[in-house]
């Protein structure tokens, strides 16, 4: 299996411009979470989908952020509009849901920069 | 609610040293626990997971971790350290009522010296 796949890995962009970030989960798994990673922060839980279904997005930050999974395969986040503070790295994760604890299987993340 | 701590942001052994990475879990019901570890520029990747079987887990490269019900406490070591350990170390706890949803801790770098 390839993994979780994330597109682009790197993206710089200036502020106020929109940003898609893209993520191709593992075949099969029914979970998909996106995270985001700074500094600051450290690693944190935006939304996650079940089915492609959003079931918790309380960990996005503002109304800035949105975020979509409109099959099985494919999962996008969207910034509109970029700010600076929105600089770091994103990491898109899935998971096969099982009775017990789901191992969530990590992509290679999207380093986003926003001048 | 769940919640992890890390003490130690960076801890630096040498080569063929003892590795003691420390977690401490905060869960209302019995955890589910975990052990990512993020090499440079890469995601994360799972070393180990408490799933209330062992109390002392094996993972890989070496790596172990006991899980400790009166102390709430999921320490990471490894007997010896080698180069290839130089990396950000991420304790994570899921609960059995979301299990789905992972809380992680602040991270810890690893250096190795030689």
């Amino acid at each position: 299996d390839a993994g979780v796949i994330q597109s682009p890995r790197h993206e710089v962009t200036e502020m106020g411009q929109e940003v898609t970030l893209r993520c191709k989960p593992i075949s099969g798994h029914d979970y998909l979470f996106w995270y985001r990673q700074t500094m600051m922060r450290g690693l944190e839980l935006l939304i996650y989908f079940n089915n492609n279904v959003p079931i918790d997005d309380s960990g996005m930050p503002e109304d800035r952020f949105s975020a979509k999974m409109p099959n099985a395969s494919f999962s996008t986040l969207k910034i509109q509009p970029s700010e600076p503070r929105d600089s770091a790295v994103y990491f898109c994760a899935s998971s096969l849901h099982s009775n017990s604890y789901n191992e969530q299987f990590f992509g290679p993340g999207t380093r986003l920069t926003v001048l | 609610a769940q919640s992890v701590t890390q003490l130690g942001s960076h801890v630096s052994v040498s080569e063929g040293a003892l590795v003691l990475l420390r977690c401490n879990y905060s869960s209302s019901v019995p955890p589910y626990l975990f052990w990512y570890v993020q090499y440079p520029n890469q995601g994360l990747q799972l070393l180990l997971k408490y799933t209330s079987a062992a109390t002392l887990v094996k993972g890989i490269n070496g790596f172990e971790a006991e899980f400790k019900k009166s102390e709430t406490s999921f320490h990471l070591t490894k007997p010896s350290a080698h180069m290839s350990d130089a990396a950000e170390y991420f304790c994570a706890v899921s609960g059995k009522d979301n299990f789905n949803k992972f809380y992680f801790g602040s991270g810890t770098k690893l250096n190795v010296k030689p």
